[in-house]
């Protein structure tokens, strides 16, 4: 099973500042990687699929990047409704495994 | 508009069973995988199961293997997940979830329902 770490934990900022968010894997996974946002009492929202394309009605402020073991989430300029939980996510392969999450709070 | 909702969670005693059910509006059911991803109170995302659109090929996580059933009746756009010999561990947030394309049975998330609570306790 592939392991897919998140880094780090916890990120305190404040609005309008940048997020930078990691996610390794433990093997490559090429592309195959997604990131949700959630936030409390919601469902995940995807972000981003295949490592790089922003889902339908995603602001362009979200940004997936990476490839192989090695995966980032920039978000630039945060607003307030994006201080959430966030969470990568591989597939294409079984078990489908998620990350265990960064939350991004109002410093 | 593209919408699942999750309903038959509960309060269940250990070794008791539960059947979730996921109506499917907005989209063509059949062309697309479908997963249920459960998250403990506090905790993060685990897949437990999924499913091809033809119902062809199924998956399971090794907790709930041998003790959950997914299934879909494409005839009626509804997912299910039987659980059996239900555990404390098993008590979370049940979430079903839509594939983002048509071609693979593991695939991105692009649409999840609100989810339904299952409670395992004495």
């Amino acid at each position: 099973e592939i392991v897919l770490t998140q880094s780090p934990a916890t990120l305190s900022l404040s609005p309008g500042e940048r997020a930078t968010l990691s996610c390794w894997a433990s093997q490559s996974v090429n592309s195959n990687l997604a990131w949700y946002q959630q936030k409390p009492g919601q469902a995940p929202r995807l972000l981003i699929y295949d490592a790089s394309n922003r889902a339908t009605g995603i602001p362009a402020r979200f940004t997936g990047s990476g490839s192989g073991t090695d995966f980032t989430l920039t978000i630039s300029g945060l607003e307030p409704e994006d201080f959430a939980v966030y969470y990568c996510h591989l597939y294409r392969r079984w078990p489908i495994t998620f990350g265990g999450g960064t939350k991004v709070e109002i410093k | 508009e593209v919408q699942l909702l999750e309903s038959g969670g509960g309060l269940v005693q250990p070794g008791g069973s539960l059947r979730l059910s996921c109506a499917a509006s907005g989209f063509i059911f059949s062309n697309y995988a479908m997963s249920w991803v459960r998250q403990a109170p506090g905790k993060g995302l685990e897949c437990v199961s999924s499913i091809s659109g033809s119902a062809a090929s199924t998956y399971y996580a090794d907790s709930v293997k041998g003790r959950f059933t997914i299934s879909r009746d494409n005839s009626k756009n509804t997912l299910y997940l039987q659980m059996n010999n239900l555990r404390a561990e098993d008590t979370a947030f049940y979430y079903c979830a839509k594939t983002n394309g048509v071609v693979y049975v593991a695939d991105a998330f692009d649409i999840w329902g609100r989810g339904t609570m299952v409670t395992v306790s004495s």
